[in-house]
């Protein structure tokens, strides 16, 4: 199965908001609300943003936020940060064989 | 605080094996499904498998099924990778990842590098 689709970038200035989507289907995103975003700095392990589509980890800065409609998925992550420049990764529960799909990974710039 | 430090990685020929291992701490070992996730250079995160809490049950991504297999010994609070019949395209770096429920992993290891090349 394929792996879910996210934009390759995203870009935005400091202040800003922006949104990354999550495609997957029926089997996947659009089924189960076990969707999770992970971000990843340069040559560092991923680091769990969001669970269960909206849920924040402890720690996680009420700036992003998670959302879904049908077999989309979103992260918006509100008053743009210098330190918010990374790869941002969904990854969801599936009912096919592979029992799970992590998207390609958007890279954001903070401009 | 949680814990997990990944060892075993290195230099393998195609075809040949090798065992990773994850120490956990600071938190109840025997009380979470654990995984794997491995990430190729430049590339993406892959999902390997997972392990129930007392190890009764195990499920892998396609792309490994067969090959590699996960296990876990809870009085060690260790998770464990066997790779066997090793192919270039399993290069990666692999994580060991604690599974907060449903596929999602609330702490990641540093990761151990794999290479396979001839």
């Amino acid at each position: 199965q394929s792996a879910l689709t996210q934009p390759a970038s995203v870009s935005g200035s400091p202040g800003q908001s922006i949104t990354i989507s999550c495609t997957g289907t029926s089997s996947d995103v659009g089924s189960y609300n076990y969707v999770s975003w992970y971000q990843q700095h340069p040559g560092k392990a991923p680091k769990l943003m969001l669970y269960d589509v909206t849920n924040r980890p402890s720690g996680v800065s009420d700036r992003f936020s998670g959302s879904k409609s049908g077999n989309t998925a979103s992260l918006t992550i509100s008053g743009l940060q210098a330190e918010d420049e990374a790869v941002y990764y969904c990854c969801s529960y599936t009912s096919s064989s592979t029992l799970e799909l992590f998207g390609g990974g958007t890279k954001l710039t903070v401009l | 605080e949680v814990q997990l430090v990944e060892s075993g990685g290195g230099l393998v020929q195609p075809g040949g094996s090798l065992r990773l291992s994850c120490a956990a701490s600071g938190f109840t070992f025997s009380s979470y499904w654990m995984a794997w996730v491995r990430q190729a250079p430049g590339k993406g995160l892959e999902w390997v498998g997972n392990i129930k809490e007392d190890g009764s049950d195990k499920y892998y991504g396609d792309s490994v099924k067969g090959r590699l297999t996960i296990s876990r010994d809870n009085a060690k609070n260790s998770l464990y990778l066997q790779m066997n019949s090793l192919r270039v395209e399993d290069t990666a770096v692999y994580y060991c990842v604690r599974d907060m429920g449903w596929h999602q992993f609330d702490y990641w290891g540093q990761g151990t590098l794999v290479t396979v090349s001839s």
